[in-house]
């Protein structure tokens, strides 16, 4: 079955604490990206890859990193989470590199950053 | 900086009403602009797209946009709405060299 994998699904974390929010698609895509969903904020493009080794900053990278060793694995990582980090975090992935495609998402990572 | 307006927050609709989902993008190149719909606890999954060409575009779910250059409008549509409908849409747009924008968002609500 095609998806988009998020793990973990649900987390609870204190400041500070370095976590990383894995994604792998099995659709062989190109390009993956991750988003932060706020309520009354809509989703918020943190970064995303357009290709193995290729990645950019979106609209809201501070405090996030990401790599992109593998073509289905693109992890989010915070290196220091703070509580303003609290969200609910999606990962998406396309075939196309430049974004003109379908996404398809996960279902979503509810972080607490406490 | 490329951005997508949905005006109406929350918007409620009779069961078997139609309904008009309202999205406004900022001018630039021919779009790739996108509806996509959560129900809750669930990622987001397309509903219909527009690329280029006819400008009334179909969906799933029995949705429909048109895509209004003029009016910087993509507006979403369904003669008749059903009680699953009910759900947070998102309008987007795409095609920038990877960056994406997300409206934020209007959460249907379907009265019995």
């Amino acid at each position: 079955e095609a998806q988009v994998t998020q793990n973990p699904r649900y987390l609870i974390t204190v400041t500070g604490k370095k976590l990383t929010v894995t994604c792998s698609q099995n659709m062989n895509h190109e390009y993956m990206s991750w988003y932060r969903q706020d309520p009354g904020l809509g989703l918020r493009q943190i970064y995303y890859s357009m290709n193995v080794e290729v990645t950019d900053k979106g609209d809201v990278p501070e405090g996030y990193k990401v790599s992109r060793k593998e073509k289905r694995n693109f992890p989010l990582i915070l290196e220091s989470p703070s509580p303003n980090q609290t969200s609910l975090y999606f990962c998406a992935s396309s075939l196309r590199a430049a974004n003109t495609g379908e996404l398809f998402f996960g279902e979503g990572s509810r972080l607490t950053v406490l | 900086a490329q951005s997508v307006t949905q005006p109406d927050i929350h918007i409620t609709v009779s069961e078997g009403a139609s309904l008009e989902l309202r999205c406004n993008y900022s001018y630039g190149a021919t779009p790739y602009l996108f509806w996509y719909v959560q129900s809750p606890g669930q990622g987001l999954q397309l509903l219909l797209k527009y690329f280029s060409g006819d400008t009334l575009v179909q969906g799933i779910k029995g949705f429909e946009a048109e895509f209004k250059r003029s009016q910087s409008s993509f507006n979403l549509r369904k003669p008749s709405v059903h009680w699953s409908d009910a759900a947070e849409y998102f309008c987007a747009r795409g095609g920038n060299a990877g960056k994406s924008t997300f409206g934020d968002g209007t959460t249907l609500t379907v009265k019995p």
